[in-house]
């Protein structure tokens, strides 16, 4: 089993659909959470992160913890074809330094 | 503006080759990671380096090395052992500290020949 499993997708939406993307891990030892976007041939760019259960709003974008179910959620409103990208979800042990762990990454299609 | 450059973007391995790949940083930052990226897995940890002329194996080492001579400098070789070295290589960089989030170049796709 991996540590942390994330829907491959495509997602495919409409434009200015909510979407949700999700994570769930099975290591309560976690502590740490970051949403990551990647266009084709880029690298990850940094979304959000956050560190306690509960939501964190950042424009569009809002993620949200629940360390009681080891499940994470990025949530975007409105959204527009540049959204479309690969989400990853990373975590991190408190313990040990910097090392993160990503999950696979969801497709994400938005149309116009 | 500051930033990790990756280079090169694309490159070309013959068998029993060794290869280098470039990773530069001027954010002044301490503790630099490369990882490696297959279609439909996350990204995978193969050296990172907390301070200079320091580094640590992450979960797939073997067939790479690094040194870190510079701060600003992270090199990743891909050696002739790495029977498959096909993906997509990233580095990031991150300041010291915990809570300190990594941030990423655009990485250098690796294909064999």
């Amino acid at each position: 089993q991996k540590e942390v499993e994330q829907d491959p997708g495509p997602l495919s939406v409409p434009e200015g659909a909510i979407v949700s993307l999700n994570c769930t891990y099975s290591n309560s030892a976690f502590q740490y959470f970051m949403w990551y976007r990647q266009y084709s041939r880029k690298g990850p760019e940094l979304l959000m992160y956050t560190y306690s259960s509960g939501n964190k709003e950042d424009g569009r974008f809002t993620a949200q913890v629940d360390k009681s179910s080891k499940y994470i959620s990025l949530f975007i409103r409105d959204s527009q074809p540049s959204d479309s990208a690969t989400y990853l979800c990373a975590m991190r042990y408190r313990e040990y330094g910097n090392k993160l762990v990503f999950g696979a990454g969801t497709i994400l299609r938005v149309k116009s | 503006d500051g930033g990790i450059t990756q280079s090169p973007k694309y490159l070309f391995r013959k068998e029993g080759q060794n290869v280098t790949l470039s990773c530069e940083q001027n954010l002044n930052h301490d503790a630099m990671y490369w990882y490696r990226q297959d279609p439909g897995q996350g990204l995978r940890l193969i050296y990172y380096s907390q301070i200079v002329n320091d580094f640590q194996k992450g979960d797939i080492a073997e067939g790479y090395s690094v040194s870190r001579e510079k701060k600003e400098s992270f090199p990743l070789t891909v050696t002739s052992a790495q029977k498959n070295p096909t993906a997509f290589y990233l580095c990031a960089s991150s300041s010291h500290g915990l809570n300190q989030p990594q941030h990423f170049g655009d990485g250098t796709r690796l294909s064999i020949l």
